[in-house]
Order: C-alpha cells, then structure tokens, then sequence
C-alpha cells in the first residue's frame, strides 16, 4: 500500500514553454503533497505544501507564479513549471501523506520527474 | 526555522561492517526523524522513523537512536551488505506557517559497502 505515481516520469522542452507533472497517491487518501526540487547529488529542497481544496503554501524563494500548484483533490497534485528555462532544469519529486499525526504523517515519495529545458 | 545538519557526507565500509550516519537538529519542538534511503534514480524509500517519546527504536539491521537533550539522532546499521549503499536522508519534522507541518531533510549521507 501507499504508492504514490508521477508523470511523466522525464521531459525534454524547449525554453520558454509550461511544463506540468502530476503526483497521484493510487492507494490512499492524501490530505496534504508536497512538492520538492532535487540537484544532482544534493538533498531534498522543499518547495511548497499542498492540501486539498486549499491554496499552497510555498517556501522561501519560491515563486509561486514560476511554480502553481494545484491540489484539486485527494489523490490528485499538479505542479505546472511556466515559462520553462534551462535553470529550472532539475529532477522533481512529489510526496504524499494521509494524515498529520502518527502513522498517517508518514511521507511517501513518487519516483520523480527529470526536466531538461534546451 | 528548523535546520538539519547529517554527518558524514560520504561513508565506505566493508561488507559485515556496521554503518553509523549522524544528524543534529535546532528546534526542540520536532518530535518526528524519519530516514529515508534512495538508490540512483530511485524514490526516496522510509526504512525507519522514530518519534520523541522514545529513544530508541530497531528493526532487524536497523537501528535509530534519539538524544533529545542534545538534539541529535543517528541511523544503525549493522552486518552491511552491498545492497545497502545508497544515500541515507535523515528528516525532522518542523511546523510549518499556517499549522501545517512538513520534513527538513538533512544534506544526505552516500553509502558505499565493499564485498
């Protein structure tokens, strides 16, 4: 149980162009994704938190025009890069959990998006 | 905020060997560690948590200890074997604005296990 699927699962766009990768938890109900930003050979950078039917909550830095997050259900999280260019480059990975307390704040991880923007 | 400091960077052992990673964190209000490993290209996998009611915790080859006095937890592994190198991240839990809470990620530790 609690697998959490992306896609797609890499993409190659040109600059300039939106780009939009969605998290789906297949077997729970995720009150809450979070979406984070992987370099190469680096740690997890959160980039925001998103609960359902709300708006999302973004980390320091972040621009939330360059990066909209919806989260338009309970199994469903779309992060959409606008405007793509080559520094937004990097391998994204979405998160889900179904609760905030106990077992049900565990996060489980998607397998991740490589974006190329040329 | 909270910050999470994970030591060493980089750890080699010798298959049988045990594997010691070592994490500090700031707040004092965490009462959340996670550990996650990930293989090349792979997910971040949960192998153990531990929360702050308890100092220790095991699960086979794995074990995680807790000093909440001096704010810092350490992953265990013992008895390694070549399909334990990875990179191992340590996480806090932290409050986040608005009520919601959300992990701070250590920098990682890449494991390598020589047979």
């Amino acid at each position: 149980g609690a697998v959490v699927s992306q896609h797609p699962s890499w993409v190659i766009c040109k600059s300039g162009t939106s780009v939009k990768i969605e998290c789906r938890s297949l077997d729970f109900q995720a009150t809450t994704m979070f979406w984070y930003r992987q370099f190469p050979k680096q740690s997890l950078m959160l980039m925001a938190t998103s609960n359902e039917g709300s708006k999302a909550t973004y980390e320091q830095g972040v621009e939330k025009d360059k990066f909209l997050i919806n989260h338009a259900s309970l199994t469903l999280s779309t992060l959409t890069v606008t405007s793509a260019h080559p520094e937004d480059s990097s391998f994204y990975i979405c998160s889900a959990r179904m609760g905030l307390a106990g077992t049900q704040e565990t996060q489980y991880f998607g397998p991740g998006t490589r974006l190329l923007v040329l | 905020g909270e910050n999470v400091e994970q030591h060493p960077s980089t750890l080699s052992v010798q298959e049988g060997d045990s594997a010691v990673i070592k994490c500090t964190y700031s707040d004092s209000a965490s009462n959340y560690f996670p550990w996650y490993k990930q293989e090349l290209g792979k997910r971040p996998q949960l192998i153990i948590d531990i929360r702050s009611n308890v100092g220790e915790k095991k699960d086979q080859r794995i074990a995680v200890t807790l000093n909440k006095t001096a704010k810092h937890f350490s992953l265990h592994i013992t008895e390694t074997q070549p399909e334990d190198s990875a990179v191992y991240f340590c996480a806090a839990k932290a409050l986040h604005s608005g009520g919601y809470n959300k992990l701070i990620f250590g920098a990682g530790t890449r494991l390598a296990v020589h047979p």
